[in-house]
């Protein structure tokens, strides 16, 4: 069965040092999508591609976060640097349609800064 | 700002009883999705709704979305502990592109 692929599965940081976080979604979605959720509480967008374009990212720190998708396949969101608030469960999603509808989910990668 | 809103947003109930779950906003969305995630897990998807006053069951779960495709619920008949988790509701906006998720309902069902 396909999956949307992430990796680490678990980081654990020092604050200030720089991390970066991979996305592998299902084959043929053109919609990637990264999301941070803090415990208990619903997933936040960061960043939303479509193909290799950026179609919004309003929710990102850009002073700290980038995010890439350069042959509109596999993602990179990267962390430099880590801040003690930036701990939390780091959500790659992909889907099939423009219209993002029925977005599926990797199993994310918990966050902690130390 | 959080478009899509859900209560509530903590629920304990014992094994059996019956629940609903809403999620509720001030857009207009063109589907909706119902979640359901595990602590430590991405979200699983349930459902999608469409259609304004569309209903679909899953098994024990009932899935409605309101007339005017802003407002969605979600009822668990006779709930099993198995049913614990966050519940989410999720979906983009009518006119834009993002997608975005509710606040979330924390299920507890004590066996």
């Amino acid at each position: 069965e396909a999956e949307v692929a992430q990796s680490p599965r678990y980081k654990i940081t020092e604050k200030s040092q720089a991390v970066a976080f991979w996305c592998d979604p299902i084959s043929g979605h053109a919609t990637l999508y990264w999301y941070r959720q803090i415990l208990g509480q619903g997933p936040e967008l960061l960043v939303q591609f479509q193909d290799e374009s950026v179609v919004d990212d309003s929710q990102l720190p850009k002073d700290r976060f980038s995010a890439e998708r350069l042959k509109g396949v596999d993602s990179t969101l990267k962390i430099q640097p880590a801040e003690l608030g930036d701990s939390a469960m780091y959500l790659c999603a992909s889907s099939d349609r423009y219209l993002n509808t029925e977005a599926f989910f990797g199993q994310g990668t918990r966050l902690t800064v130390v | 700002t959080q478009l899509l809103e859900q209560s509530p947003q903590f629920l304990s109930i014992q094994e059996g009883e019956n629940l609903t779950v809403y999620c509720n906003s001030s857009s207009v969305f063109s589907s909706l999705q119902w979640y359901r995630q595990e602590p430590g897990e991405g979200p699983v998807l349930l459902v999608t709704v469409v259609t304004g006053g569309e209903v679909k069951k899953l098994k024990r779960l009932t899935f409605q979305f309101g007339d005017a495709r802003k407002d969605s619920s979600l009822h668990i008949t006779a709930a099993q502990p198995g049913d614990t988790g966050l519940y989410l509701c999720a979906g983009a906006t009518s006119g834009t592109y993002k997608y975005i998720f509710g606040t979330g309902t924390r299920l507890k069902v004590l066996a």
